[in-house]
């Protein structure tokens, strides 16, 4: 058990609509990440939050966005959803900002989302 | 375009054999670490490695940082059952340390 939690497992929807995904970070982390890993992307990053407020960004669409609280969970937003959205979304924590040196993700079990 | 590519793709072994795994990249990073990741699970962290040419040894598992730090590679020796998953290796390059690019996978199977 990392220590990360993410609801809902699994999720089965339908184009267009719109879903939201949450993450708990481990009790400490500061530092949230969204992934998304499909079998011919693998594990793609997305977004990363620091205590509130958005740290980096990677490969997300202008359909997708995310945010921190102040108690520090996070949620993920998708909406017109695709069929290509289908993937599974990882959510990830760490205690520093950054990853430089030996900084350490521990991830979630992630939430398998289906498109159809 | 991914930046670190890994190889091979897809392994079956028998138990007891030995393997490696290479995560290759054309840019230098300035940690590289490997996770390995099990069916329905997230990818739990193997080791972090910093010092171009590093050594790192996990039991049966052995880690190395190429000189350049712009490789990787990754033996098993004796492999178990257990040893099944995907193995995916992860660099943070310098300036963009709070992204973390991960490589293409190497999903290992090991059977009795």
């Amino acid at each position: 058990d990392s220590g990360v939690t993410q609801t809902p497992k699994h999720l089965i929807t339908a184009t267009g609509q719109r879903v939201t995904l949450r993450c708990s970070p481990r009790s400490g982390d500061l530092s949230v990440y969204w992934y998304q890993q499909s079998l011919d992307q693998g594990l793609q990053f997305l977004i990363q939050y620091y205590n509130g407020e958005e740290r980096a960004k990677g490969n997300i669409l202008e359909r997708f966005s995310a945010q921190q609280f102040p108690d520090l969970h996070s949620e993920l937003n998708l909406s017109s959803l695709e069929l290509g959205d289908s993937a599974l979304y990882f959510c990830a924590s760490s205690v520093q900002p950054g990853l430089a040196g030996t900084g350490e993700l521990f991830f979630g079990e992630g939430s398998r989302l289906t498109v159809l | 375009t991914q930046l670190l590519e890994q190889s091979p793709q897809f392994l079956s072994i028998q138990e007891g054999e030995n393997l490696t795994v290479y995560c290759n990249s054309s840019s230098v990073f300035s940690s590289l670490q490997w996770y390995r990741q099990e069916p329905g699970e997230g990818p739990v962290l193997l080791v972090t490695v910093v010092t171009g040419g590093e050594v790192k040894k996990l039991k049966r598992l052995t880690f190395q940082f190429g000189d350049a730090r712009k490789d990787s590679s990754l033996h098993i020796t004796a492999a178990q059952p257990g040893d099944t998953g995907l193995y995916l290796c992860a660099g943070a390059m310098t300036g963009t340390a709070s992204k973390l690019t991960f490589g293409t996978g190497t999903r290992l199977q090991v059977t009795l």
